[in-house]
C-alpha cells in the first residue's frame, strides 16, 4: 500500500521555467489537496479537489494550476516559476466518506533560483 | 474567517519534563474539526489526533494528552515525561466538519527536548 506518492522529492528550477509536481494515491480517495509549507508559516492550502473533474482554489492559488482527470492523480503545475514559490509542497488525500483522516505525502522540496 | 494561533514559536525542555503546547483557534462554524500534527526533522507530517467540536472530552494516548475547551477556543497538547524523540515541529490545525481536505494550519511550535 503506497498511500500518497509525490514525485520528485527534490527539484531546483530557474526563474521562468515550468514544472509539474506529481501526486498519486492508490486508496481510491475522492478528496485531494495541495499545500505549501514555508518557514514560520505552517502549511497553506493551494488547491483542492473533491473528485475527478472538480477542482477549487485554496488560500494561496496564484501561480499554480491543477487538474484532476483521474481519481488517482492530482498534478500541480507551475507555469512560470518564481523565487517566491520556493517551498516544500505536500499533497494529501482522504476518502469522501468514513472517519479516516487525511493522508499526506512525504513532500517535494522545490527551489527556484 | 478561520484562524489558528500557536503563540509559542519555539520551546526547549529537558528530557523527562512535561511540556504543553498551546493552540487557540477562531472559527464562525458551529461544528468543526481540530487537529494536531507532528513534523519530525525528517520532514514528513505525522497525524496525531482529530477532534470533533461536539466532543469536548479530553483524550489521552500514552504520554500524549489533549485538552479541548470550547469556552476558550483552545486545544492544548501536553507531552508527559518528554523524550528526545519528541523533538519536532508540532502543528495545530482546524477544518470545517467533514472537510479535512481543507485544513487551516497554525504556524507551528518547534519543540526541542534536551538530553
Amino acid at each position: 500500500n503506497a498511500g500518497v506518492t509525490q514525485t520528485p522529492k527534490f527539484q531546483v528550477l530557474k526563474t521562468g521555467q515550468s514544472m509539474t509536481l506529481q501526486c498519486a494515491q492508490d486508496m481510491n480517495h475522492e478528496y485531494m489537496s495541495w499545500y505549501r509549507q514555508d518557514p514560520g508559516m505552517g502549511l497553506r492550502l493551494i488547491h483542492y479537489s473533491v473528485g475527478a473533474g472538480i477542482t477549487d482554489q485554496g488560500e494561496v492559488p496564484n501561480g499554480y494550476n491543477v487538474s484532476r482527470s483521474t481519481t488517482e492523480d492530482f498534478p500541480l503545475r507551475l507555469l512560470s516559476a518564481a523565487p517566491s514559490q520556493t517551498s516544500v509542497y505536500f499533497c494529501a488525500s482522504r476518502a469522501r466518506t468514513g472517519n479516516q483522516p487525511q493522508h499526506f505525502g512525504d513532500g517535494t522540496r522545490l527551489s527556484i533560483l | 474567517a478561520q484562524k489558528v494561533t500557536q503563540a509559542q514559536t519555539e520551546i526547549s525542555v529537558v528530557e523527562k519534563e512535561d511540556v504543553t503546547l498551546d493552540c487557540v483557534y477562531e472559527t464562525r462554524d458551529t461544528t468543526y474539526y481540530l487537529f494536531w500534527y507532528k513534523q519530525p526533522p525528517s520532514g514528513e507530517l505525522v497525524f496525531l489526533i482529530r477532534r470533533n467540536s461536539f466532543d469536548e472530552q479530553n483524550e489521552i494516548s500514552g504520554r500524549y494528552s489533549w485538552n479541548f475547551q470550547k469556552s476558550t477556543s483552545s486545544f492544548n497538547f501536553t507531552i508527559t515525561a518528554s523524550q528526545v524523540v519528541d523533538s519536532a515541529v508540532y502543528f495545530c490545525a482546524l477544518s470545517e466538519l467533514n472537510r479535512d481536505d481543507k485544513i487551516i494550519f497554525g504556524k507551528g511550535t518547534r519543540l526541542h527536548i534536551l538530553p
